[in-house]
């Protein structure tokens, strides 16, 4: 498939183990947040999103955690798999309504070991 | 699979070349939006089309033009190209109403020689 930031920070994670991949964000006014996940050859994928009001947010083995205080957000993973290996990166939105505004990260790749 | 669909993968031209990216976006969807994505760089929004219209606008440079048909598949239309538009382009729809909900096709990797 196609590759997608060759030049991307890289997190090794052992399978089993949790994963941290951390995003800092550009505008203190953005609303509204998403962690996406991008495999090779494949478009985005939304993972999870947080609003502004909110500094904690759980899915299914994902937590995003916001910290509005140093424009901050984390995404957790935990037990880490295999099918987990990817791309993520963190979206902002900056303003507007239509979902025309979304300030995308570089993204970090995420490489589980067996 | 998202749902959306985008032809074709890939694409080879030369410089000067002009293109057409097709989307279709997930069935009763309205909005599609189209990105760029270069090696390196986050994802760039382009433009955005609802039911037909445009509706934003981002970093989409004048060689660059799209429309949104009445059975709302969009195309993507690259004129004079340049080394520089090689990426890939993404389209992503979003259900009615619900514009940061974007789900994305699996995206053309343009290579510009």
């Amino acid at each position: 498939g196609e590759s997608v930031g060759l030049h991307l920070p890289t997190l090794s994670v052992q399978e089993g183990d949790n994963s941290i991949i951390n995003c800092a964000y550009s505008n203190s006014a953005s609303d509204y947040f998403i962690w996406y996940k991008q495999e090779s050859g494949k478009g985005p994928q939304f993972i999870i999103d947080i609003r502004s009001n909110m500094d904690k947010r759980q899915g299914q083995r994902v937590t995003v955690l916001l910290n509005k205080t140093v424009k901050h957000l984390s995404l957790q993973i935990a037990a880490t798999q295999p099918g987990d290996s990817a791309v993520y990166f963190c979206a902002e939105n900056i303003g507007g309504n239509y979902g025309q505004n979304f300030v995308f990260g570089p993204g970090t790749r995420l490489s589980v070991l067996p | 699979d998202s749902g959306v669909t985008q032809t074709p993968k890939h694409l080879i031209t030369a410089t000067g070349q002009r293109v057409t990216l097709r989307c279709s976006p997930r069935s009763g969807d309205l909005s599609v939006y189209w990105y760029q994505q270069s090696l390196d760089q986050g994802l760039q929004f382009l433009i955005q089309y609802y039911n037909g219209e445009e509706r934003a606008k981002g970093n989409i440079l004048e060689r660059f033009s799209a429309q949104q048909f009445p059975d709302l598949h969009s195309e993507l239309n690259l004129s004079s190209l340049e080394l520089g538009d090689s990426a890939l382009y993404f389209c992503a729809s979003s259900p009615r109403g619900q514009f940061y909900e974007q789900y994305f096709g699996p995206g053309t990797r343009l290579t510009v020689t």
